[in-house]
């Protein structure tokens, strides 16, 4: 099973800053299978990212995913007040598909 | 405009059996495999398990969490994908998602479409 842990567990930043989330992967992902995953309370979650790069449809380009094997990044380039939210990875590259724990982008 | 709309859920006994069901709208459902994602209360999300096209064996694989009490199954000519659980336990209290998987290649799946969950609750 391919673990993945996030950091940090919570983001605090003001509108504007930017988000910096990160998911390491263990062992190694193949094919940069990662997904990035937006969940605002009481709402189901939005696929923002998948391939480690690829936005999804309708997803604002300040949202940006990088990185390969081990070590991927979800930046948020100048956070917006819709933005503040949960942020989960998910790796398919094997099942099972397993979710990082998550990410709480909160308010300064 | 996709939509899957999840129905079944509420409070059971624990080693009592419940039902979900996924009707779904608004794409080809018997082009696309299907699958269900868990979140218990104030946690993380849980794979839980998906089913292949017909096309593919219809055949199902389950996390081992639930492997052996879950079963997925889908009826392409309703446009409905279900989740049998059996023995539950009080871990298995969640909000249930249907989603629908996207793949580059064979069984490597992420979800672009949510339904809003039904919840699932297992105590006595």
């Amino acid at each position: 099973e391919i673990v993945l842990t996030q950091s940090p567990g919570t983001l605090s930043l003001s509108p504007g800053e930017r988000a910096t989330v990160s998911c390491r992967a263990s062992p190694s992902l193949s094919n940069n299978y990662l997904a990035w995953y937006q969940q605002k309370p009481g709402q189901a979650p939005r696929l923002l990212i998948s391939a480690a790069s690829i936005r999804a449809t309708g997803i604002p380009d300040r949202f940006s995913g990088s990185g390969s094997a081990t070590d991927f990044t979800l930046t948020i380039s100048r956070l917006e007040p819709e933005d503040f939210a949960m942020y989960y990875c998910q790796q398919y590259g094997s099942s099972p598909f397993t979710f990082g724990p998550g990410t709480k982008v909160d308010i300064k | 405009e996709v939509q899957l709309v999840e129905s079944g859920g509420g409070l059971v006994q624990p080693g009592r059996s419940l039902r979900l069901s996924c009707r779904t709208s608004g794409f080809s459902f018997g082009t696309y495999a299907m699958a269900w994602v868990r979140q218990a209360p104030g946690k993380g999300l849980e794979w839980v398990g998906f089913i292949r096209l017909n096309s593919y064996g219809g055949t199902a694989e389950c996390a081992a969490s639930v492997k052996g009490r879950f079963t997925i199954s889908r009826d392409d000519s309703k446009r409905i994908v279900y989740l049998e659980m059996n023995s539950l336990k009080s871990e298995d209290t969640a909000l249930y998602y249907c989603v629908r998987p996207q793949s580059p290649n064979g069984d490597h799946y992420y979800f672009d479409y949510w339904g809003q969950g039904t919840l699932v609750t297992v105590s006595s």
